[in-house]
């Protein structure tokens, strides 16, 4: 069975500080592994995904994420947030094979402070 | 392309009430994914269709939930009789079908039962 994990309900970060929003998976195969954003009223944007290849993935707005097999993790990041970046966030899992759906963790709320 | 379009945006209803949410996924896309998001129990997986056909509806919260894709550019998601429980916000995803593919979310249905 497929599921992710986010054990931050909410992370909050002062604008042009460093953010690391925290997700760990459990797949049967190889992941396919995405971050998605949500703002209020709204549904949810793609900002990345990982498939294979080079561990360390850059997507939309400036944020990234790095895949850690050993860890089963897939932490997203970014340098500098933005008053802007604050919203909710989910990583989300699906196995390798063709045709099945992504699992959602719970969502991490990032709150940036100005 | 117009994006995933889902309707109506808001629906209010009382208990006992037949209600039907429409989906329309992205063009050429042949996978289609109902969600429910709920504050206590997050984003949830509700049933998934390949090229029309569904392939997993073990997220159907009871037989009073039922879904169809009669074809590629329209779904359905009925819920028969309706309940207070069931008040939550309900999104349509569609994927395109290339090697791990980004499934595309609609905006959401805010669904209230009274």
């Amino acid at each position: 069975a497929q599921s992710v994990a986010q054990p931050e309900d909410q992370v909050n970060v002062a604008e042009g500080n460093p953010l690391t929003v925290k997700c760990t998976y459990s797949v049967s195969g190889n992941p396919y592994l995405f971050w998605y954003v949500q703002y209020p009223n709204r549904g949810l944007q793609f900002l990345l995904k990982y498939i294979t290849g080079d561990n360390l993935v850059k997507g939309s707005y400036g944020f990234e994420a790095e895949f850690n097999k050993s860890q089963t993790s897939f932490h997203l990041k970014k340098p500098s947030a933005l008053v802007s970046d604050s919203a909710l966030y989910f990583c989300a899992v699906r196995d390798y094979q063709a045709g099945t759906a992504l699992i959602f963790g719970k969502g991490t709320t990032l709150s940036v402070s100005s | 392309d117009a994006g995933v379009i889902q309707s109506p945006r808001h629906e209010v209803t009382e208990m006992g009430q037949e209600v039907t949410l429409r989906c329309k996924p992205i063009s050429g896309h042949n996978s289609l994914f109902w969600y429910r998001q709920t504050m206590m129990r997050g984003l949830e997986l509700l049933i998934y269709f390949n090229n029309n056909v569904p392939i997993d509806d073990s997220g159907m919260p009871e037989d009073r939930f039922s879904a169809k894709m009669p074809n590629a550019s329209f779904s359905t998601l009925k819920i028969q009789p309706s309940e207070p429980r069931d008040s939550a916000v309900y999104f349509c995803a569609s994927r395109d079908t290339g090697e791990g593919g980004i499934q595309y979310f609609g905006a959401g249905t805010r669904l209230s039962v009274l």
